[in-house]
Formats: C-alpha cells, structure tokens, sequence
C-alpha cells in the first residue's frame, strides 16, 4: 500500500499548456514538499508547505497544500521545454510518528515524469 | 546552502564484491541520514536511516548484512554494498535533515550509479 498516492505518473504535452500533478493520502502530514530530479543527479527542493490550504508560487508553479493537510497538487502554468524532468512530492510526518519513530524520514509518492514537448 | 557530497558517482564492480559510497555532509552537521535505491523511471525508495553512533534503522524487506551502514561521524554516513550482484544494480541516493522541525529542508547527494557485472 502506498503512503502517498502521486498521478499521473506519466505526462506528455506540448509547450504552452497547463498541467497538474496530484498527491493524495489518507495520512495527516506535518509538511509536504516537492522535488524536482533530473536524470543522473539527485532531487532538488522546489518547496515545502505546511500549513493547510496554503498556497505557494515559484514563477509558473502553483503548490497548494489540502486543508486537511493529507493531499497537495502541484500546477504549472505554460510549460516549457525546461520543466521537462521526475517531479516527485513527498510527506513529513515529524520526527517522532504515533507509536513509534520516523527519525523525520520522508515518504515519496511514485513520482511523475514529464515531458514538455516543444 | 546545505551541501552533501556524495561519491563515488558511478561505480562498475564485479559479481561477489563490496562497494562502499559515501556520503558527507558539507558545513552542517548530520546526526541522521536516509539511504534510498531508485530505480529507471520510478520514485526514490528508503532503504535504511543511518544514525550517527547508533545502529542503522531498515526499512522492511532491507537486508541489514547486504548494505552494510555506518555513520561513524556527524559529517559522513557510508553504505556498503556487500558481495554485490547484477540486481544490486541500481542508482543510490542519499539525504540529510538539514533543519528541525516541519520547516526543515532536506539536502540530497548527487546519486551513486552502481553498475554489478
């Protein structure tokens, strides 16, 4: 059972269009983030949302946080070539989940590769 | 920034033998870092929690003698790959903690490409 349900987990469009990845979960997170990795290197942050129905913007992206702290989706707005990459969320429980321990590690969903095409 | 460094970034070894990768966290210090295998075209997969100067924490189905971790230091964890096989094959990341609490970002190394012949 995945923790953290991401779609699609493929996505082709053509340069100019909008898209929308979603992120879903029946768990309550702490924060959510989101990655964005290119092939041979390692992810790097686009943000962190922790407050739920927050909404942040980095240029073209959109990322909001459900109210309900359990779903995010991640919107960009007249893609490009550029953003072609793995985009991949991923949710903080805390550092010390109910009935145990996380040590703060991060539940990724399955990511979502996308190709923008020109 | 945080920076962690990893190396070495691709490695070829034969069936049988033990590769080590290290991972070194660059002006900050670590008390724990997270190991993931990602395979071509999915998502990272947590393999183990690596605290300094405790046991490592596995995740299950993660075979705690074939990825041998230490994390000896507050700057460097190390993953060993123990008598390796073709399906050990595969890109291995690491991460660290970089702040406390919800708001604490999260600094990946640059991935291992490992390569079992």
């Amino acid at each position: 059972t995945q923790l953290l349900e991401q779609s699609p987990q493929f996505l082709s469009i053509q340069e100019g269009e909008n898209l929308t990845v979603y992120c879903n979960s029946s768990s309550v997170f702490s924060s959510l983030q989101w990655y964005r990795q290119e092939p041979g290197e390692g992810p790097v942050l686009l943000v962190t949302v922790v407050t739920g129905g927050e909404v942040k913007k980095l240029k073209r992206l959109t990322f909001q946080f459900g109210d309900a702290r359990k779903d995010s989706s991640l919107h960009i707005t007249a893609a490009q070539t550029g953003d072609t990459g793995l985009y991949l969320c991923a949710g903080y429980l805390g550092d010390r989940s109910a009935g145990g321990t996380s040590y703060g590690k991060l539940t990724f969903g399955q990511g979502t590769i996308l190709t923008v095409h020109p | 920034g945080a920076v962690v460094s990893q190396h070495p970034s691709r490695v070829i070894c034969k069936s049988g033998t033990s590769v080590k990768i290290e991972c070194r966290s660059l002006d900050f210090q670590a008390t724990t870092m997270f190991w993931y295998r990602q395979f071509p075209k999915q998502s990272l997969m947590l393999m183990a929690t690596s605290n300094e100067g405790s046991k490592a924490t596995y995740e299950q189905g993660v075979e705690k003698d074939k990825f041998l971790i230490n994390h000896a230091s507050l700057t460097l964890s190390t993953l060993t790959v123990t008598s390796a096989h073709p399906e050990d094959s595969s890109f291995y990341i690491c991460s660290a903690k970089t702040g406390q609490g919800a708001r604490g970002g999260y600094t990946f190394g640059s991935g291992t490409r490992l390569t079992v012949v």
